[in-house]
């Protein structure tokens, strides 16, 4: 099956700077995407998602890039403020016959905090 | 605005009892539901994928007696713990696709089992 890596597992930036999180992927059928943010105590909520139609996904502070060849996906967070900090997953499905409800295989996780 | 709700969000029971746990799309319909179980400071481990209408789907390793899922209508699904035990103590949340691959995650239920 699927087998998502994250990177890097804890992560403390600057007010104000970038962050990065990265990820790899097994599968190659894989073609979507999601990045989750999930607070203490609180479900994860979607913060961006893309598909592997293309290469790169921007909103605002947040983009997410995607290079299929090497399998692997990032999470861009620029202009980082205090808010942001969080632990973050990224994820993986194949889009299959059973359209919307394929399963996601997370990443580990990566526990962003900002400083002030 | 939430998309998915759940509840309880927190719960205590005696070892023993059974607990249940509700999953609710708001304001769509899900004929398929994700329930997983997280502990500190771990990922998202799936347990079921709950089907509107048929029996739910049990990843390897989860005991599907122990789990009951039952997903009631297009818009509810339930997760009972039977019979808990403490190291059944943990956070469990459901999600619910919505469109086209995207799956929205419910705030959690956080079970402790004394």
């Amino acid at each position: 099956g699927e087998n998502v890596e994250q990177h890097p597992s804890t992560l403390s930036v600057q007010e104000g700077d970038s962050a990065v999180i990265k990820c790899t992927y097994s599968d190659s059928a894989s073609n979507y995407f999601p990045w989750y943010k999930q607070e203490l105590g609180k479900g994860p909520q979607l913060i961006i998602d893309i598909r592997s139609n293309v290469g790169e996904k921007k909103d605002q502070r947040i983009a997410v890039t995607l290079n299929k060849t090497a399998k692997h996906f990032s999470l861009h967070i620029t202009e980082t403020q205090p808010e942001d900090s969080a632990v973050y997953f990224c994820a993986a499905s194949i889009t299959g016959s059973n359209f919307g409800n394929e399963k996601l295989t997370f990443g580990t996780g990566t526990r962003l905090t900002i400083i002030p | 605005g939430a998309v998915v709700s759940q509840h309880p969000s927190r719960v205590i029971c005696k070892s023993g009892t059974s607990v249940k746990i509700e999953c609710r799309s708001l304001d769509f319909q899900a004929t398929t539901m994700f329930w997983y179980r997280q502990f500190p400071k771990q990922s998202l481990m799936l347990m079921a994928t709950s089907n509107e209408g048929s029996k739910a789907t049990y990843e390897q390793g989860v005991e599907k007696d122990k789990f009951l899922i039952n997903h009631a209508s297009l818009t509810l699904s339930t997760l009972t713990v039977t019979s808990a035990h403490p190291e059944d103590s943990s956070f469990y949340i459901c999600s619910a696709p919505r469109g086209a691959q995207t799956q929205y995650f419910g705030p959690g239920t956080r079970l402790l089992v004394l």
